[in-house]
């Protein structure tokens, strides 16, 4: 069984463009979970999403931020007009079922903006 | 709010000596309690958990006990490996169906041959 898989694992964008994070939770799972790491810092809760739904978003910043985990294909976390401020780890986890105890972590996109 | 506080790195130790990593929390109702454990270029990994009080975790060596009155849950493991020289991060969660996981800053641990 597939562990959660993130793409791309590294994305470079100059300031002003955007950039798009995908990940393909595991198999049978419908809860994916979005985290943002920045250098030498915990990991942040960003949004938590089940298929077609955001049910808690409450760590998304309220500009530049979206995420959607459509019926088919992946969960995507989009950042239009990235700036200097927006680079990090961003790491996505998924789970059979809400809740913490079996969330699954992929291996991150590192994103850098120049 | 909720908040994890753990002991800051870098954490250098020799193989085989006796690890603790501090870990203590922040919360207002009866928060789940986790260590995750961060091997370089790689997503973490559930190390340990505990939902409750006086439950210890282990896993790999690794043990941490949910302490209430303390609201604490140090990692400690008897005999590190180099192949344990990772980041390790606290972190908690309130309940069982919650869906976020709020996670301390890390600790870098290095273990020496």
């Amino acid at each position: 069984n597939a562990g959660v898989m993130q793409n791309p694992r590294h994305l470079v964008r100059r300031r002003g463009q955007e950039a798009r994070l995908r990940c393909s939770p595991m198999k049978g799972h419908s809860h994916v979970y979005w985290y943002r790491q920045l250098p030498e810092e915990g990991l942040k809760f960003m949004v938590y999403l089940q298929k077609e739904n955001i049910i808690d978003e409450s760590g998304m910043p309220k500009e530049r931020f979206s995420a959607e985990f459509p019926k088919e294909g992946p969960s995507i976390l989009r950042i239009q007009q990235v700036v200097r401020g927006d680079s990090a780890a961003y790491f996505c986890a998924s789970s059979p079922t809400a809740g913490p105890f079996e969330q699954y972590f992929g291996p991150g996109t590192r994103l850098t903006v120049t | 709010g909720d908040s994890v506080t753990q002991m800051e790195g870098p954490v250098t130790l020799s193989e085989e000596a006796f690890l603790t990593i501090n870990c203590t929390y922040t919360a207002t109702g009866y928060p789940s309690l986790f260590w995750y454990v961060q091997y370089p270029g790689e997503g973490l990994q559930l190390l340990l958990k505990a939902t409750k009080a006086d439950d210890k975790g282990s896993n790999k060596g690794f043990e941490a006990t949910y302490r209430k009155e303390t609201t604490s849950f140090h990692l400690e493991k008897g005999s590190v490996q180099v192949s344990d020289s990772a980041v390790y991060f606290c972190a908690l969660s309130e309940g069982s169906s919650a869906s976020k996981i709020i996670f301390g800053s890390g600790t870098r641990l290095s273990i020496r041959p």
